[in-house]
């Protein structure tokens, strides 16, 4: 079955510290993946999408993202994080098995930066 | 250039009333997607409607759920005799494309709760 998958339910890091949120994907043929943030009671924003091209792919708020065929991983990153960063991540995959791009979403991970 | 704009951003309905949640997408964007975010779980894909039409709805609950994108206005999701089952946020998104690769702005939400 095709699904994308975030191990991690919460990750806790120390500010200025790197930061690592995990997503692993299962599809078929090549994956269009993507990764939002959710604020508490917001809606979700986007911060950077993975189509072709480059593996490491560049956000918004300085977060990039490495896609890894051989892994089948598409992990976000940041250098350095920011008490701001808290919040609720998602990483998400485009599945068209019907030829239409609805986006099928990972559980969520929850991020807490430590001042 | 205002972004998805959803409303209301709360909802209070007693069960069997009927609720109606309203989504305008971004200018320029004819495509809508609906997703349900139920407590403790992530986004689950509903109904994916371009003008006036409804392109794939097998996300959405057989009974009691409609949604529509009438030629003018916003895009209305239906919940007719709503269940306590029913309380969730409930995303719109919006693209301007129906490729793969178009990214999906998402609304605010609407938090329905079923007293």
């Amino acid at each position: 079955a095709q699904s994308v998958a975030q191990p991690e339910d919460q990750v806790n890091v120390a500010e200025g510290n790197p930061l690592t949120v995990k997503c692993t994907y299962s599809v078929s043929g090549n994956p269009y993946l993507f990764w939002y943030v959710q604020y508490p009671n917001r809606g979700l924003q986007f911060l950077l999408k993975y189509i072709t091209g480059d593996n490491l792919v560049k956000g918004s708020y300085g977060f990039e993202a490495e896609f890894n065929k051989s892994q089948t991983s598409f992990h976000l990153k940041k250098p350095s994080a920011l008490v701001s960063d808290s919040a609720l991540y998602f990483c998400a995959v485009i599945l068209t098995p019907s030829g239409y791009s609805t986006l099928t979403f990972g559980k969520g991970t929850m991020l807490l930066v430590s001042p | 250039n205002a972004g998805v704009m959803q409303n209301p951003r709360h909802l209070v309905r007693r069960r069997g009333q009927e609720a109606r949640l309203r989504c305008s997408p971004m200018k320029g964007h004819s495509h809508v997607y609906w997703y349900r975010q139920l407590p403790e779980e992530g986004l689950k894909f509903m109904v994916y409607l371009q003008k006036e039409n409804i392109i794939d709805e097998s996300g959405m609950p057989k009974e009691r759920f409609s949604a529509e994108f009438p030629k003018e206005g916003p895009s209305i999701l239906r919940i007719q005799q709503v269940v306590r089952g029913d309380s969730a946020a409930y995303f719109c998104a919006s693209s301007i494309g129906a490729g793969s690769s178009d990214t999906q702005y998402f609304g605010p939400g609407t938090r329905l709760t079923v007293l």
